[in-house]
């Protein structure tokens, strides 16, 4: 099993619609999670940190389940700038072991 | 503005050439980081640094090295060893490396060669 596994789509939903990825993790020492977003060719960028059991930012909802270990990440109401790929990253944090592990990445194509 | 800048951005080089690529931060980070991504595979961490004058080897450091001799700048070079030095390289800082410190990055660099 990967450490961490997300569905690499690609989801094609239209402007307006709510979207939502899950990012599944393995290893229960994992303290820290994050999303970022990614443009083709491009670098990563912070969307959301979650720490506790989720956060809200605007249209963008993140949730943390540690019990069943996965992380979601809700979009409502997509733009068509939301098209991207979207990267779960999990902090494992376990004595003298600290890294991040990325997901592979879900691609979200928005469409008018 | 403060950032993460990475040059140049693209870089083509010969087979068996040493090449060293630029990352400049002036977010008064103290954590600095190289990443490499391949096309169908995570990003994957090759060396990373904590304060200056100290690295360590991330995942995949074989064939590459690095130096930290100011906390701006922690330039890769991708040595002849590297087996398969092609790919889009990414630097990224973060405040330190405490729990919530989360990694910020440059446009990256993409290596190709042949």
């Amino acid at each position: 099993r990967k450490e961490v596994e997300q569905d690499p789509g690609p989801f094609n939903v239209p402007e307006g619609a709510t979207v939502a990825f899950n990012c599944t993790y393995s290893n229960s020492a994992s303290q820290s999670f994050f999303w970022y977003r990614q443009d083709c060719r491009k670098e990563p960028k912070l969307l959301m940190s979650v720490y506790s059991s989720g956060n809200e930012d605007g249209r963008f909802t993140a949730q943390l389940n540690r019990a069943s270990q996965y992380i979601s990440l809700l979009i409502r109401d997509s733009k068509l700038s939301d098209s991207a790929t979207y990267l779960c990253v999990v902090r494992l944090d376990a004595g003298n072991n600290r890294k991040l592990i990325w997901g592979l990445g879900t691609s979200l194509a928005v469409n008018p | 503005d403060g950032g993460i800048t990475q040059s140049p951005k693209y870089l083509f080089r010969k087979e068996g050439q040493n090449v060293t690529l630029s990352c400049e931060q002036n977010l008064n980070h103290d954590a600095m980081y190289w990443y490499r991504q391949d096309p169908g595979q995570g990003l994957r961490l090759i060396y990373y640094s904590q304060i200056v004058n100290d690295f360590q080897k991330g995942d995949i450091a074989e064939g590459y090295s690095v130096s930290r001799e100011k906390k701006e700048s922690f330039p890769l070079t991708v040595t002849s060893a590297q087996k398969n030095p092609t790919a889009f390289y990414l630097c990224a800082s973060s405040p330190g490396l405490g729990l919530r410190y989360e990694q910020y990055f440059g446009p990256g660099t993409r290596l190709t060669v042949t």
